[in-house]
């Protein structure tokens, strides 16, 4: 029934790693995103993507690359980790037109050691 | 460009007490206004927002919110807080035309005092 879900949950790993989170909506909507929060709970956004085409690119470093094989996914893959990285990671999507909220997902835990 | 305030970190307030929340933004055109509400260890979820028309909005849990134009501020009330509003409350706004970019505020933690 999860309208938004990524996964993993939490994730723990060593500097200079390669990870990547994942996320679904079964909501039917046409844009998805990937926000960041960090330690004092600021939210910002990396990513929009729109029927697959990357549509919002916030000045986030290359090792960041997001990839949507269809309008309903949209994953994360980040290389070369850092401990800087270490925060929240938030999949949303909405209907894309801006009166329409966003529906968050319950966020992927990334600590980097 | 689009920004939002808020303007407290933190909100300490009293069970039953009343709350305001205050939020401040600023846009060149016209703009949507949302709040939205953190749980501990969870992701955000919608509290109200404001499109068009009248100046109140009411939401879940008995929150609302008052659009100001002329003041550029859409603050958030409650007229009666329970333990299980303590929460982080994000003020975001997005602009009209095109497609959505929401910017959010820094977040204001609500603690609310048995």
């Amino acid at each position: 029934d999860t309208a938004v879900s990524q996964t993993p949950k939490y994730l723990v790993t060593q500097m200079g790693n390669d990870k990547s989170i994942k996320c679904e909506q079964n909501l039917g909507h046409d844009t998805m995103y990937w926000y960041k929060q960090d330690s004092k709970k600021f939210l910002k956004i990396m990513f929009s993507y729109n029927n697959k085409e990357l549509i919002i690119n916030e000045t986030v470093p290359n090792r960041f690359s997001p990839k949507s094989p269809d309008k309903a996914h949209l994953n994360l893959h980040i290389n070369s980790l850092e401990l800087g990285d270490s925060a929240v990671y938030f999949c949303a999507s909405s209907q894309g037109t801006g009166e329409t909220e966003a529906f968050f997902g319950q966020g992927t835990r990334l600590t980097v050691v | 460009a689009q920004s939002v305030t808020q303007l407290d970190s933190q909100v300490p307030v009293f069970e039953e007490a009343p709350v305001e929340l205050r939020c401040n933004y600023s846009s060149s055109v016209s703009v949507y206004l949302f709040w939205y509400v953190q749980y501990p260890n969870q992701g955000l979820q919608l509290l109200l927002k404001y499109l068009s028309g009248s100046t109140l909005v009411k939401g879940i849990n008995g929150f609302e919110a008052e659009f100001n134009k002329s003041q550029t501020s859409f603050h958030l009330r409650k007229p009666s807080v329970h333990i299980s509003d303590t929460a982080e409350y994000f003020c975001a706004v997005s602009e009209h035309g095109g497609y959505q970019k929401v910017t959010f505020g820094t977040g204001t933690k609500l603690q609310v005092i048995p």
